[in-house]
């Protein structure tokens, strides 16, 4: 079966422009999360989703960011007035128990975010 | 605050050889998970093993197993018999049940080399 997948794979674009990345879970996986991982350091939890709902959104930086999960399946995680600070991988996953604390999340492979 | 440990930027172990890499967290949650992945050079994040704070026996998956002492708040990744594949970032992670929101919490990872 498919694993979780993220487009696109690499994103250029310039200070203060606006993109989307777009994650599509694994079928049936009803939790999804958003990370961002910078050079040398571990992913950084953004935002988690339970079905539509964002369940807790508590590392969204600030109001730049933003995350939309609309039929409970593909996500969006958006980002306005990008900054050189947002440079990163950002990675989602998804996981088909949400409401354990031992549910396996499964990544995907990230999307490279440059900001120039 | 949770918060995650591992002070080992870099290892190196010689094939066939254990290893252990070394983790400490910190949680006022009684239900919580701790995982433990694989990230290689291409970037893609692998489950390897997890261990919820109620399970009274070590985690153990293949040559992967996870010596939990909950006293002392540690879950260090043992990992058996090196085999030159196993050269990765590993990254230890915590994730509180319901009163910590399910966002799961990395560490700064740990570098390992295997040597031929």
């Amino acid at each position: 079966g498919a694993g979780v997948s993220q487009t696109p794979s690499n994103k250029v674009t310039e200070k203060g422009k606006y993109v989307e990345l777009r994650c599509d879970p694994i079928s049936g996986h009803t939790a999804l999360y958003w990370y961002r991982q910078s050079l040398g350091q571990g992913p950084e939890f953004l935002i988690y989703f339970q079905g539509t709902g964002a369940a807790d959104d508590s590392g969204l930086p600030n109001d730049r960011f933003f995350a939309v999960r609309p039929e409970g399946s593909v996500s969006t995680l958006k980002i306005q007035r990008t900054e050189r600070g947002d440079s990163a991988v950002y990675l989602c996953a998804s996981s088909l128990n949400p409401s354990g604390s031992g549910d396996e999340q499964f990544f995907g492979p990230g999307t490279r975010l440059t900001v120039l | 605050a949770q918060k995650i440990t591992q002070t080992q930027p870099g290892m190196f172990v010689q094939e066939k050889e254990a290893v252990t890499l070394d983790c400490t967290y910190d949680t006022s949650d009684q239900s919580y998970g701790l995982f433990w992945y694989k990230q290689p050079s291409s970037g893609e994040m692998i489950f390897l093993i997890y261990q919820g704070s109620y399970d009274e026996q070590n985690a153990t998956e293949g040559r992967y197993s996870l010596n939990f002492q909950k006293a002392r708040k540690s879950a260090n990744l043992v990992i058996s018999a090196s085999q030159l594949g196993d050269s990765a970032m590993y990254f230890c992670a915590m994730r509180e049940g319901r009163t910590g929101g399910f966002k799961t919490i990395f560490g700064a990872g740990t570098r390992l080399f295997v040597k031929a």
